[in-house]
């Protein structure tokens, strides 16, 4: 158990929809990192933020967006879903801001969209 | 933009035999990190290498960070079936951004 909860573990929904994922960081951790990994595919950055300000952002779509609050949890909102946005969805947390510690990964969040 | 690339994609190995994956980044990073992933599982780090040359080992595994910090690699000593997984390296290039390299299959056969 990596202390890092990601909610729900699966979702299906249909294109066109809008969904949102939960990840409640490890205790103590500030920093909340998004990661998309397609069907047998690498982990794609999405954005990071810390103590609730976004600090770096990748790849993401502008139908995405995350935000973490004052409790230190992230959402990650996805709208106007694609079949493409099929993915599995990870949540990682870390104690500081700059990449130089391990990430702790949550089990992800699996989004079917039909 | 910053890009890391594994190779092989996919490695069969028979257990007992070793296995390497060689991670090769486009840019200079600040230190690298390796994380295994079983199947159906989600990433978990193995460790952190931050020095221009640096080795590292944990028992059967060998972690090894470039004289340039462009590129590294995880060498397996007598794979057994507990190794099956995909390996990423995980490049920083002194951001916040932590790019996951494209991951290496590894399948152990008893």
């Amino acid at each position: 158990d990596s202390g890092v909860t990601q909610t729900p573990k699966h979702l299906i929904t249909a294109t066109g929809q809008r969904v949102t994922l939960r990840c409640s960081p490890r205790s103590g951790d500030l920093s909340v990192y998004w990661y998309q990994q397609s069907l047998d595919q690498g982990l794609q950055f999405l954005i990071q933020y810390y103590n609730g300000e976004e600090r770096a952002k990748g790849n993401i779509l502008e139908r995405f967006s995350a935000q973490q609050f004052p409790d230190l949890h992230s959402e990650l909102n996805l709208s106007s879903l694609e079949l493409g946005d099929s993915a599995l969805y990870f949540c990682a947390s870390s104690v500081g801001s700059l990449n130089t510690g391990e990430l702790f990964f949550g089990e992800g969040s699996r989004l079917t969209v039909l | 933009g910053q890009q890391v690339m594994q190779i092989p994609q996919y490695q069969h190995v028979q257990e007992g035999e070793d296995f390497t994956t060689y991670c090769n980044s486009s840019t200079t990073l600040s230190n690298i990190q390796w994380y295994k992933q079983r199947p159906g599982g989600h990433p978990v780090f193995l460790i952190q290498l931050v020095k221009s040359g640096e080795v590292k080992k944990q028992k059967r595994l060998t972690f090894q960070f470039g004289e340039a910090k462009k590129n590294s690699s995880l060498h397996i000593t007598a794979t057994q079936t507990t190794d099956v997984g995909t390996y990423f390296c995980a490049g920083n290039q002194n951001t916040d951004k932590l790019i996951f390299g494209t991951g290496t299959r590894l399948q152990v056969f008893p």
